[in-house]
């Protein structure tokens, strides 16, 4: 598609459920990345793809968070054992390569509201 | 220090005003720049991207200071619809990274 897409909207779950999120990156894109944006819009890095491999994965807490870009299926992020703190919105970010002006430029879905109560 | 520093504001400016923001980045390796613009939010969208001294575009002008490690937007004759938060956003490049750091963004209210 020509826009990233993120499902769902937003999500609800209690303290230690598990909670899923998908991210459809714009065809052709072939870099996925996945922040985190808590309150005070303070934006983390979470982890990046290039095609299915994880390219950079240096701010995933490990324990409970994970991340999946197969072929032909929607990227995935996955937290097992929701905590208080994990409520944000996640965002999900395409872009097409790294070389050359402009290919590195991020374009990013709606997002997902994670509240956890 | 923070990676990447903007001044949160909020700026209150009339319309048709010039603001300008700045943004602050402490790793001398970055190599890309960009402003995105972030209502409500919702997500950020791109505004401008910064490769070398600078970008135009309309009312938006970016200029890139790499002796001083700063990036600049100035938005010129404000527009209500430009109330937003301005985030900075800094690729260091180092090695094969290519996640962005982020400022913490500077909110603007332009007021009619």
């Amino acid at each position: 598609g020509e826009e990233v897409a993120q499902t769902p909207k937003h999500l609800v779950r209690g303290e230690g459920q598990k909670a899923k999120l998908y991210c459809a990156p714009i065809k052709g894109h072939s870099y996925v990345f996945w922040y985190q944006q808590v309150l005070k819009n303070e934006f983390k890095f979470l982890i990046s793809f290039q095609n299915e491999n994880v390219f950079d994965e240096t701010g995933m807490p490990k324990e409970r968070f994970s991340a999946k870009c197969l072929p032909n299926s929607p990227c995935s992020l996955e937290i097992q054992a929701t905590k208080l703190e994990d409520s944000a919105v996640y965002f999900c970010a395409s872009s097409p390569s790294d070389r050359g002006y402009g290919t590195d430029t991020q374009y990013f879905g709606p997002g997902t509201r994670l509240t956890v109560l | 220090r923070k990676e990447v520093e903007q001044d949160p504001g909020p700026f209150n400016v009339p319309e048709g005003a010039t603001v300008a923001f700045n943004c602050t980045y402490s790793n001398s390796a970055s190599q890309s720049f960009f402003w995105y613009r972030q209502d409500c939010r919702k997500e950020p969208k791109l505004l401008m991207s910064v490769y070398s001294s600078g970008n135009e575009d309309g009312r938006f002008t970016a200029q890139l200071n790499r002796a001083s490690q700063y990036i600049s937007l100035l938005i010129r004759d404000s527009k209500l619809s430009d109330s937003a938060t301005y985030l900075c956003a800094v690729n260091a490049h180092a090695g094969n990274n290519r996640k962005l750091i982020w400022g913490l963004g500077t909110s603007l209210a332009v007021n009619p």
